[in-house]
């Protein structure tokens, strides 16, 4: 069972535009929503991350809006530009509740295209 | 990459042999993890580590083993490999549970 839904699975932008990506979890205990980019060959890294406790949080051109009573959260890439090209991963993971660990739960990816 | 190494970085083996992908990291980071990665599915933990000798599953540990000896390595053995196991490995190293997860360069195995 998939617990974190993310869509769309590929995303084309022109230079300057806003991209969304939208991710939706299932479980209400999740209280920790990273966002991870990754480059072809390398590793995902952290891009910007939201806790429940805020309905958005900006750094740079990059926006988290975090929906809690829809269990919804999305990413804004404003002004995207071609070195924005990656994979963008969301994921959520719960803090420790009697044996389970906070262990981060991916969605499937996508695949962003910023055309010049 | 937050001083996390993975080895070896490509692989190519035959199907039923053993094969063991290791995880050494220099940030001294309590928990360590196990990632695979396949078009279409994302990552998916494999196997996480909570501290040495601590080690539980994930969500697709069939097929897979892992040990910790060691605070700053952890090691992932694929007991017999199989065609289903071709993919690129994630080590993920963690200070502490519910936060950021830094991610190693990537091992990518071809069982044959």
């Amino acid at each position: 069972q998939q617990q974190v839904k993310q869509s769309p699975q590929s995303l084309i932008v022109q230079k300057g535009g806003i991209s969304i990506i939208n991710c939706a979890y299932e479980n209400t205990a999740f209280d920790y929503f990273p966002w991870y980019q990754q480059f072809p060959g390398k590793g995902p890294a952290l891009l910007i991350a939201i806790r429940p406790d805020v309905s958005e949080k900006k750094e740079g051109r990059f926006t988290i809006s975090f929906n809690k009573s829809a269990k919804q959260f999305s990413l804004h890439i404003m002004d995207s530009q071609p070195g924005d090209s990656a994979t963008y991963f969301c994921a959520a993971s719960r803090g420790y509740y009697g044996g389970s660990q906070g262990n981060l739960i991916f969605g499937k990816g996508t695949k962003l295209s910023v055309k010049p | 990459d937050a001083g996390i190494t993975q080895s070896p970085r490509h692989k190519v083996t035959e199907t039923g042999t053993p094969v063991t992908l290791r995880c050494h990291q220099t940030e001294n980071h309590r928990y360590m993890y196990w990632y695979r990665q396949d078009p279409g599915h994302g990552l998916r933990l494999i196997h996480y580590s909570y501290g040495v000798k601590d080690t539980d599953k994930g969500e697709v540990s069939d097929g897979y083993s892992v040990s910790r000896s060691k605070t700053e390595d952890f090691l992932l053995t694929l007991e017999s490999a199989t065609s289903s196991q071709t993919s690129v490995y994630f080590c993920a190293t963690g200070p502490s549970l519910n936060t950021e997860a830094f991610f190693g360069q990537g091992t990518r195995l071809t069982v044959v």
